[in-house]
């Protein structure tokens, strides 16, 4: 079965905070990509990243980062020196040929 | 291309109406999916079509639910019989694969139809 758990149902942090949102997956499958995406209150969904199951490597994108970990199946998510404009629900999701999404992550940033 | 669209943008509904959404994929894509996503929660997988055929189907789709893709290009999403269950986001995206063993490209959302059963 594959699974996606975002355990942090919602976090408030106040502005210039760093935030890490947490996100553990599970899947038999050998290749898989691993995403996050954000939806504002607009209701969009807005891709922040992707990466594949053969690619470990940290990304960092500006106030962005992102943590693979395949021993611990876990893909964290850290927003460094937090804006208002962040405040937003973040989903992580595993795809093969369909996405599994997590519950989300409502993030607020108190200004 | 824009991206994929979807129409209406928004649909109020009486309980026990039928309702229909449209989903025009980007062109050269030949995957369709839909998901629903309800308040609170993550996306579901609903359906997914390789071009003109329906290749799966979540146990989330009730009876009530019909999806097609007649020509392999846009597809709808019927809901008979509406209950107020059915409040929430249907999502549509499209991707491009171009052959077993290889990785989709482009899998795109769109923004939603987002439908409200009164």
């Amino acid at each position: 079965a594959q699974k996606v758990t975002q355990a942090q149902t919602e976090i408030s942090v106040v502005e210039k905070e760093d935030v890490t949102l947490d996100c553990v997956y599970e899947t038999r499958d050998t290749t898989y990509y691993l995403f996050w995406y954000k939806q504002p209150p607009s209701g969009e969904l807005v891709f922040l990243i992707r990466r594949n199951s053969f690619d470990e490597q940290n990304e960092i994108s500006g106030r962005y980062s992102w943590n693979f970990q395949k021993s611990t199946s876990s893909f964290n998510f850290t927003i460094t020196a937090s804006q208002v404009v962040d405040s937003a629900v973040y989903f992580c999701a595993l795809r093969t040929y369909k996405y599994i999404f997590g519950t989300g992550t409502r993030l607020k940033v108190l200004a | 291309d824009t991206g994929v669209s979807q129409d209406p943008r928004h649909k109020i509904t009486k309980r026990g109406q039928n309702v229909t959404f449209r989903c025009d994929p980007i062109s050269e894509h030949n995957r369709l999916y839909w998901y629903r996503q309800t308040l609170g929660q993550g996306p579901e997988f609903l359906t997914y079509f390789q071009n003109e055929a329906q290749l799966e189907k979540s146990r989330l789709l009730s009876d009530r639910f019909s999806a097609e893709r007649p020509k392999g290009s846009f597809s709808t999403l019927e809901i008979q019989r509406t209950e107020q269950g059915d409040s929430a986001m249907y999502l549509c995206a499209s991707s491009l694969m171009e052959g077993p063993g290889v990785s989709d490209y482009g899998y795109t959302f769109g923004s939603g139809t987002r439908l409200t059963v009164v």
